[in-house]
């Protein structure tokens, strides 16, 4: 079993939907979340980063950490084309633990 | 948070033959780090570089396979080694840096190998 699964997709949504992203883990110690956005032919963009468990938002983003189900998700709010994309989850026990990331998933937004 | 400037973009490459990866952050950072991203894989780290120390290496992940230098606080290069097919993927550095209060990842864009 992987630290980390996230469903690859590729999810496909209209313009302007709510979309849901993903993620859940085995390890228990993990106390970092992160969520990263990745273009085409481009390196990976630090989108969201949390500590423990709750809610955290920034502009239409909304990161949440569920520890007691091992579960965290990311909330797009009023997609846009441009926020097609592979989202990465990626989680550490601590700030200086090495990070773990999840396979991505595919997010295609259709005008 | 950090610039990262990372070159080639992109490269096709023969077997058998070796290319080395450029890194150039945009302030000193004291670790660097290369990613492998094997399509429809997670990210996985290769090694932590350190200014003025030998590469640390993940599992799986060899010195004489992957070459690294680390001659500044600015500065890395990977060598990948002998390729083969196996080894087409797309590399990245990273880096730790200051951002919106606390330490956080910074990749540069990556460089797309193709080994034919």
């Amino acid at each position: 079993q992987k630290e980390v699964e996230q469903d690859p997709g590729p999810l496909s949504v209209p313009e302007g939907a709510i979309v849901s992203l993903n993620c859940t883990y085995s390890n228990s110690a993990f106390q970092y979340f992160m969520w990263y956005r990745q273009y085409s032919r481009k390196g990976p963009e630090l989108l969201m980063y949390t500590y423990s468990s709750g809610n955290k938002e920034d502009g239409r983003f909304t990161a949440q950490v569920d520890k007691s189900s091992k579960y965290i998700s990311l909330f797009i709010r009023d997609s846009q084309p441009s926020d097609s994309a592979t989202y990465l989850c990626a989680m550490k026990p601590s700030s200086a633990s090495k990070i773990i990331f999840g396979s991505g998933t595919r997010l295609s937004i259709r005008p | 948070s950090a610039v990262i400037s990372q070159k080639p973009s992109r490269d096709i490459c023969q077997r058998g033959t070796s290319l080395t990866i450029q890194c150039q952050v945009d302030s000193q950072v004291t670790m660097m780090f290369w990613y492998r991203q094997q399509p429809g894989q997670s990210l996985t780290l290769i090694a932590t570089a350190n200014q003025g120390s030998e590469a640390t290496y993940e599992s799986g992940f060899v010195i004489d396979k992957f070459p690294i230098s680390r001659p500044n606080l600015t500065f890395s290069t990977l060598t990948v080694s002998n390729m083969s097919p196996e080894d087409s993927s797309i590399y990245l550095c990273s880096v730790v840096a200051w951002g919106q209060g606390s330490e956080k990842l910074f990749f540069g864009s990556g460089t797309q190998l193709s080994v034919l």
